[in-house]
């Protein structure tokens, strides 16, 4: 089964503090993304990643940067956390040239 | 721009009786199409697809029709069960060799009442 993990299922954070988030997966996926979900909006992209040290913009990136140093792993950072950053945030991985996408179970991230 | 659009936020079904979600698209390079299901603190987790060389593709309870003079397609689920009370994502990907993306409605939230 592929798997595709996120290192917190629920986080709290303040405003101005920098947000880590990361994504495993264990497929050697060349491809992975990072969404977010809200109500009302769907599943919005916010950076994705063909392969290691390569990374594009999605259709939100501003307030987040990401990183890829290995093929299994996508982080998603919040250089300085804003209220209007809460949200769900969803990793998702896939072989080059398939299209569908796996999820991971989704980060709960709660900016105060 | 919405490029893929699903109208209807919600959905009510009595169990046993067929669940229709819609999905319409405006970007006539999308070739392939795909459902989502997503429970409430979960990731989503891949239903059905169809390529846009065909018009229908049935898996189980779940069918996908696709009409591309329309630029609809539907997901049909029959017979509902209180199980498939979730939310459904319809999502579109461009040509193979093109788009990388996945590009997602917003969802339309399915109760089914037992």
């Amino acid at each position: 089964d592929v798997k595709v993990t996120q290192s917190s299922r629920y986080l709290v954070k303040r405003t101005g503090e920098k947000v880590f988030l990361e994504c495993v997966q264990d497929m050697d996926h060349e491809n992975m993304f990072w969404y977010r979900q809200d109500p009302g909006l769907g599943l919005r992209l916010i950076y994705f990643s063909y392969d290691v040290k390569m990374k594009e913009k999605g259709d939100i990136p501003e307030g987040y940067s990401v990183s890829r140093e290995k093929k299994e792993r996508f982080s998603l950072i919040l250089e300085s956390a804003s209220t209007n950053q809460t949200s769900m945030y969803l990793c998702a991985s896939r072989t080059s040239g398939y299209n569908e996408q796996f999820f991971g179970p989704g980060t709960r991230l709660t900016v105060l | 721009d919405q490029q893929v659009k699903q109208n209807s936020p919600s959905l009510s079904v009595q169990e046993g009786r067929i669940s229709i979600l819609n999905c319409d698209y405006t970007n006539s390079m999308f070739d392939y199409f795909l459902w989502y299901k997503k429970y409430p603190a979960e990731g989503p987790t891949f239903l059905i697809s169809i390529s846009s060389i065909k018009d229908k593709n049935e898996d189980g309870r779940f069918t996908v029709f696709l009409n591309k003079s329309a630029k609809h397609l539907s997901l049909h689920i029959v017979p509902s069960q209180p199980g498939d009370s979730a939310v459904y994502f319809c999502a579109a990907s461009g040509p193979q060799g093109g788009s990388e993306k996945l590009v997602f409605g917003k969802g339309t939230k399915l109760t089914v009442n037992p």
